[in-house]
C-alpha cells in the first residue's frame, strides 16, 4: 500500500515568516494530495489540494508544489499568521477504486506573534 | 447541511465492554470512512465503504467492525473494547472516486480503562 513520509514533525515561525512542509509517498500511481489542517480538538479541514496532472497550486498565502519524479509534495504557506497556528496533515490517494487516502504522521506548526 | 455527524462525542468504557460508533452525512456521498487518530500517528483507515452495500478493511482493522446501515449512515462497533483502542476516531466521506475531497465529523474521543 502507499507510504506518506512527513517532516517536520514540529515547526516554529515567526509571524510574516514562510512556513514549508515537505512529504514524500511510495506509490507513484498515487494522483491525489491533499493537505489538511487540524486545530487543538477539531476535526481535519481541507485547505488545498492538487492533482498529477499539475505541478504547482496556489490559494492566496497557501501554495502546494509536486514533483512527480521524485514522488514528493511541499506545503508552503507565506506570511504566515497566529491563526496559522495547527497541525498539518498530507495525504496521498491510492489506485484502488475506493481511492483511499493515506495520512502522514502530520506537522505541529507555531506562529510565534 | 450538517454535513458529517458523530456520536458521542466522548465515551468511557471498561475493557472487554462494546459500543456502537455513529456517524450520519446529509451530502448524498457514495463512500464512508472510519480512521482513528493517535499521538504521532496520523490518521490511520480502519473500514471504509466505497458505497451503500459494501464495506472493506482498511489499514488497521483488527477489533471492529462496521456496518453501512444506508446510504446516509455507517457505524463502527467495538465488540470487546481494549486500552489500546483509546483513541480518537473520525468519520469521513466522499461524495465519489472521481471527486476526492473527504469531509470529516467531528471525531469521537474514547477511552478503554
Amino acid at each position: 500500500g502507499e507510504n506518506v513520509e512527513q517532516h517536520p514533525s514540529t515547526l516554529s515561525v515567526q509571524e510574516g515568516d514562510s512556513a514549508v512542509i515537505k512529504c514524500t509517498y511510495s506509490d507513484s500511481a498515487s494522483n491525489y494530495f491533499p493537505w489538511y489542517k487540524q486545530e487543538l480538538g477539531k476535526r481535519p479541514q481541507l485547505i488545498i489540494d492538487i492533482r498529477s496532472n499539475v505541478g504547482e497550486k496556489k490559494d492566496q498565502r497557501i501554495a502546494v508544489t509536486l514533483n512527480k519524479t521524485a514522488k514528493h509534495f511541499s506545503l508552503h504557506i507565506t506570511e504566515t499568521q497566529p491563526e496559522d497556528s495547527a497541525v498539518y496533515f498530507c495525504a496521498a490517494a491510492d489506485q484502488t477504486g475506493a481511492n483511499n487516502l493515506f495520512f502522514g504522521t502530520g506537522t505541529r506548526l507555531t506562529v510565534i506573534p | 447541511n450538517a454535513g458529517v455527524t458523530q456520536t458521542p462525542k466522548f465515551q468511557v468504557l471498561k475493557t472487554g465492554q462494546s459500543m456502537t460508533l455513529q456517524c450520519a452525512q446529509d451530502m448524498n456521498h457514495n463512500s464512508m470512512y472510519w480512521y482513528r487518530q493517535d499521538p504521532g500517528m496520523g490518521l490511520r483507515l480502519i473500514y471504509y465503504s466505497a458505497s451503500e452495500g459494501t464495506t472493506d478493511k482498511g489499514e488497521v482493522p483488527n477489533g471492529y467492525n462496521v456496518s453501512r446501515l444506508n446510504k446516509r449512515e455507517f457505524s463502527l462497533r467495538l465488540e470487546s473494547a481494549a486500552p489500546s483502542q483509546t483513541s480518537v476516531y473520525f468519520c469521513a466521506s466522499m461524495l465519489s472516486a472521481a471527486n476526492n475531497e473527504q469531509f470529516f465529523g467531528p471525531g469521537t474521543r474514547l477511552t478503554v480503562l
